[in-house]
């Protein structure tokens, strides 16, 4: 069964809105997890990487401010879009790494935004 | 800077026909690369890992791959293709430090009937 939970898995959205997406491992704890967008056809393009207790470390390019990120307990994170644009629409995916050590990822279903 | 690369957008393999996907690493260091196989609209599914010991790595549904560290390359194989098989497939290498994942650009695998 699953064992990284994302919710919702879609969502649709007014321009100008916010959308906040969660992340939850079922049956560990996660000290990090990982957000990745996924454009149609295309790679996984990592986001950023929730840190559970501190700030969240963004790559490159990626807005802070518009995609904030919250990682409240071991076992949850959220990201939220803040005043999202039809250019924010795409798929959003989030994992964690069960075992450090040997470095598996498991990810979620994943949330499809639509930003009308 | 660890990265990885999928020469091949699309596979096409008829049915019962071995399949290989394609994936070259560039690391510094030991690599740690998975495979991922994703179907549409859900999320990535796990396939196998290389961390080290035997180049030949198998993993779910039949799925192997070998390690060449001379080749630098990371091969995703199947002796007998299933039309299931048919999805979207990752290459990915974890980052040394910080645990981060990086992905090609992904394989469209089809298995013709």
């Amino acid at each position: 069964g699953a064992v990284v939970s994302q919710h919702p898995s879609w969502v649709i959205c007014k321009s100008g809105t916010s959308v906040k997406i969660e992340c939850r491992s079922l049956d560990f704890q996660a000290t990090t997890m990982f957000w990745y967008r996924q454009f149609p056809k295309q790679s996984l393009m990592l986001m950023a990487t929730s840190n559970e207790g501190s700030k969240a470390t963004y790559e490159q390019g990626v807005e802070k401010d518009k995609f904030l990120i919250n990682h409240a307990s071991l076992t949850l994170s959220t990201l939220t879009v803040t005043s999202a644009h039809p250019e924010d629409s795409s798929f959003y995916i989030c994992s964690a790494p069960r075992d450090i050590d040997t470095g598996e990822l498991f990810f979620g279903e994943g949330s499809r935004l639509t930003v009308l | 800077a660890q990265s990885v690369a999928q020469p091949e957008d699309q596979v096409n393999v008829a049915e019962g026909n071995p399949l290989t996907v394609k994936c070259t690493y560039s690391v510094s260091g030991n690599p740690y690369l998975f495979w991922y196989v994703q179907y549409p609209n859900r999320g990535l599914q796990f396939l196998l890992k290389y961390i080290t010991g035997d180049n030949l790595v198998k993993g779910s549904y039949g799925f192997e791959a070998e390690f060449n560290k001379s080749q630098t390359s990371f091969h995703l194989k199947k002796p007998s293709a299933l039309v299931s098989d048919s999805a979207l497939y990752f290459c990915a290498v974890r980052a040394l430090t910080g645990n981060q994942f990086y992905f090609g650009t992904g394989t469209s695998l089809t298995v013709i009937p």
